[in-house]
């Protein structure tokens, strides 16, 4: 069966230091792969999407970036973080992409405090 | 362009109430619906899924959803809730002129008293 991993669980920054979340999938071949930040009264915001390996569609402008060096991995980094990239990340997966019929999968999750 | 609305925010039932969430979106076309759940310290998962067929779709743990094209609804429900259904509640949909996005609401906290 498939299951997704995210880590660290919880982590503090200091405001400017660099950030990275880490998310693998197991069990399945060429997923799409998301990141989400979830904030509290306001749903689940879309902030990248993957395909594939080294295929990163961006949503939404930001502080943040991601990577996909191998099929099953995805990266969420910062080099410099604000006050403002405080939140909870998920990471999800799914199969049959771009098309009705998908289901996602989520993760864990992260939670990020930038003091 | 699509969006989702959740009409509560925050319920509170005691047990063995039934439970009804609204849930409507926006968008004209083919859409897939999705329910998810979160519970208190775990990740969040699907709860039941609408993709064709009968619009009535039952999920896991007794709940059901009624897609109503005509309403652009997709209503969450529960005849008889337990302490531990407890937890927040997200609507997605996801149309086929979406690309790869999954609209979520803003999600609903559900506290069922013992």
């Amino acid at each position: 069966s498939q299951t997704i991993h995210q880590w660290p669980a919880t982590l503090v920054q200091p405001v400017g230091s660099p950030l990275s979340l880490e998310c693998t999938v197991e069990g399945t071949s060429n997923p799409n792969l998301y990141w989400y930040r979830q904030a509290a009264g306001r749903g689940l915001q879309l902030l990248f999407y993957s395909v594939g390996i080294g295929q990163i569609s961006s949503e939404v402008p930001q502080n943040l970036s991601a990577s996909r060096p191998q099929d099953r991995q995805f990266i969420l980094s910062s080099k410099k973080l604000l006050l403002s990239d405080s939140g909870f990340y998920l990471c999800a997966w799914s199969v049959s992409p771009g098309q009705l019929g998908e289901t996602q999968y989520f993760g864990p999750g992260t939670r990020l405090l930038v003091l | 362009a699509q969006s989702v609305s959740q009409h509560n925010h925050h319920v509170i039932l005691s047990e063995a109430a039934s439970l009804e969430l609204g849930c409507n979106y926006s968008y004209g076309g083919t859409v897939n619906l999705f329910w998810y759940v979160q519970y208190p310290g775990q990740h969040l998962q699907l709860l039941l899924k609408y993709f064709s067929g009968d619009p009535l779709v039952k999920g896991i743990k007794g709940f059901e959803a009624e897609f109503i094209k005509s309403k652009f609804s997709f209503n969450l429900r529960k005849p008889s809730v337990q302490w531990s259904d407890t937890a927040e509640y997200f609507c997605a949909v996801r149309g086929d002129g979406g690309g790869f996005k999954t609209i979520f609401g803003a999600g609903t906290r559900l506290f069922v008293k013992a």
